[in-house]
Order: C-alpha cells, then structure tokens, then sequence
C-alpha cells in the first residue's frame, strides 16, 4: 500500500544552520514524489517535484530508491523558512500525504 | 484569478447538526479533491471527482460524510451528523489534466463542540 512517513512533527534550527526535513515513503512502483509548504496565514502550494531535480527556494530533494527516501534539505536555513511542510506520493491522480512537519527556524 | 474558494473559512457547531462546506475550484480545472487535515493524520484524502464525477470516495470516514459536485465550478462536503472529532481543517483543492500539481483553497476549519 502507498504510505509516506515523515518521523518529525516538529523541527527547530538556527537561523543559518543546514536544515533537513525527512520523508519516507512506501510504494513498489517508479514513484512520483513532492514537497508542499504552508507558511502562516497562506495556503498549501508545491514545493517542488523531485522529477524536475530543481532547487526552489534553497531546498532541494533527492530521491534515494534504496532508502525509499525523499528527505528535502537546505545548507542555511532562513527566518521565512518557517512553515509546515508535508511529503507527498502521487499514484495515479491520487496524493497520499505524510503528517506533515512543522519547521520553526529561531533567530 | 482568486483560486480555489471555500466557505465558510470558519464554522462552528454543535454535535449532532448538518454540516455543509462549499468549494469552488479554479475556472478549468477538471479534477477537485476534498483533504481533511488533523494533527494526528496530516492530510488525508477524503474524495476526488473527475469531471464532476465521484472517483474514488474510499477516504470519507464514514456514511455521515457526503459529497456533491453538480457542475464544473462546485462541490459540497457535508457531515450529517456532526461530531466532536470532525472538528478538523477540510482542504479543497483542484487540478487540471495530467498536471502533477494541486491548487489548495484557503480551508475551512469546522469546530465541532
């Protein structure tokens, strides 16, 4: 069954420390992999899609088959890095979302 | 374009009433999803439709829990009836075609005493 997994609810850095949000995911497919971010007050948008191997915003996100892994990472983290951020798995036109991990990166 | 709309942005209630949250996708946009989001659970799917049609509902919790979409530019999610652990954000977003990417409205959060 599809399954995606993020072990931390809640995550604190320092502002310019690295940064690294973890996803696990579960699928015997080719799998196709996001992250979306909520930041206070806005609404749920995409991140970024590992298929496009693009760094937005500073993050980035590799795709480890062997890990079933999609842990999304940044060198310096910024104030307004601060949001939620949820892993998801598309199967299909279906999205299977993890439980989200609330980022907070302090002064 | 104003994007996905949903109303009301806030409801409160009280257990046992009907519930009813409205959602307008993006002008276009062929596929809408219903999402509830909980701290325990994340985001959920609860109900996608394709053309206005119902694909696969198997995420709606129980039978109290219904969901309409009578043309392109509407859909309904309704709780009848409402209980104290309904209380969540519901998410409506929507898509177009093969697009992998999702267009979220604003939520609204249902509180359920």
């Amino acid at each position: 069954a599809q399954r995606v997994t993020q072990p931390e609810k809640l995550l604190s850095v320092f502002k310019g420390a690295p940064v690294e949000l973890k996803c696990n995911y579960s699928y015997s497919g080719s799998p196709e992999l996001f992250w979306y971010v909520q930041y206070s007050r806005q609404r749920l948008q995409l991140l970024l899609r590992h298929i496009s191997r693009e760094s937005i915003k500073g993050f980035t996100a590799d795709l480890n088959k062997g890990e079933t892994s999609f842990h999304l990472k940044k060198p310096f983290a910024q104030e307004e890095d601060s949001a939620m951020y949820y892993c998801a798995l598309k199967y299909g036109n279906q999205f299977y979302f993890g439980t989200g991990t609330s980022l907070t990166v302090i002064p | 374009d104003a994007g996905v709309i949903q109303s009301p942005r806030h409801e409160v209630t009280e257990m046992g009433q009907e519930v009813t949250l409205r959602c307008k996708p993006i002008s276009g946009h062929d596929y809408l999803f219903w999402y509830r989001q909980t701290m325990m659970r994340g985001l959920e799917l609860l109900i996608y439709f394709n053309n206005n049609v119902p694909i696969d509902d198997s995420g709606m919790p129980e039978d109290r829990f219904s969901a309409k979409m009578p043309n392109a530019s509407f859909s309904t999610l309704k709780i009848q009836p409402s209980e104290p652990r309904d209380s969540a954000v519901y998410f409506c977003a929507s898509k177009y075609g093969l697009s992998d990417e999702q267009f979220f409205g604003p939520g609204t959060r249902l509180t359920v005493l």
